[in-house]
């Protein structure tokens, strides 16, 4: 089936600095990906839609200056965490979704554990 | 605003025996409804779907059904193992404007503990 890789699966950075974290669609061209945060104990929240060529759309109370996103090719998408602070600490998740045989399918990446420290 | 809702924090079966999780949304634009798994520090893996067309769909011992007028779905799962044992998340998406499926609204997931 489709893979959707994600990288690092976790990261560990000091407040203040920056993190980059990849999502690749591996065995397909995405142009669309999303962006989902997970906190302890919670559901997953849409952060952000990736397009691919174009701006990011980012959900309600999402910081777009904080999160940079950058979606440069067909098969990668980037989150910038910039300037992190320990709130920041959570589970992202990104998804790619694939159409076939009349169906769209949302692929999910393994996630990264970022903790700011 | 809590769109997509799981009520059941956890849900404790033995093994053979059924799994029902529900998840009921508020949502009427909900077009297209899916279910994941989800181990602690991965990311979640798709189960099953279903479209609002349908009622119900079956893939091997995972069932979901659809109840549009009640905006309740639930996933059956017969039977049950211990490798089920897992976070189960509902979620669901409106495909508006022809855009993708892929902008998901979760519920808030069901913990399945599968007892041998």
């Amino acid at each position: 089936g489709a893979v959707v890789s994600q990288h690092p699966s976790w990261v560990i950075c000091k407040s203040g600095t920056s993190v980059k974290i990849e999502c690749r669609s591996l065995d397909f061209q995405a142009t669309t990906m999303f962006w989902y945060r997970q906190f302890p104990k919670q559901s997953l929240m849409l952060m952000a839609t990736s397009n691919e060529g174009s701006k990011a759309t980012y959900e309600q109370g999402v910081e777009k200056d904080k999160f940079l996103i950058n979606h440069a090719s067909l098969t990668l998408s980037t989150l910038t965490v910039t300037s992190a602070h320990p709130e920041d600490s959570s589970f992202y998740i990104c998804s790619a979704t694939i159409e076939f045989g009349g169906n769209t399918e949302a692929f999910f990446g393994q996630g990264t554990r970022l903790t700011v420290v | 605003d809590q769109q997509v809702k799981q009520n059941s924090p956890s849900l404790s079966v033995q093994e053979g025996r059924i799994s029902i999780l529900n998840c009921d949304y508020t949502n009427s634009m909900f077009d297209y409804f899916l279910w994941y798994k989800k181990y602690p520090a991965e990311g979640p893996t798709f189960l099953i779907s279903i479209s609002s067309i349908k009622d119900k769909n079956e893939d091997g011992r995972f069932t979901v059904f659809l109840n549009k007028s009640a905006k309740h779905l639930s996933l059956h799962i017969v039977p049950s193992q211990p490798g089920d044992s897992a976070v189960y998340f509902c979620a669901a998406s409106d495909n508006a404007g022809g855009t993708s499926y892929g902008k998901l609204t979760f519920g808030q997931g069901t913990i399945l503990t599968v007892h041998p």
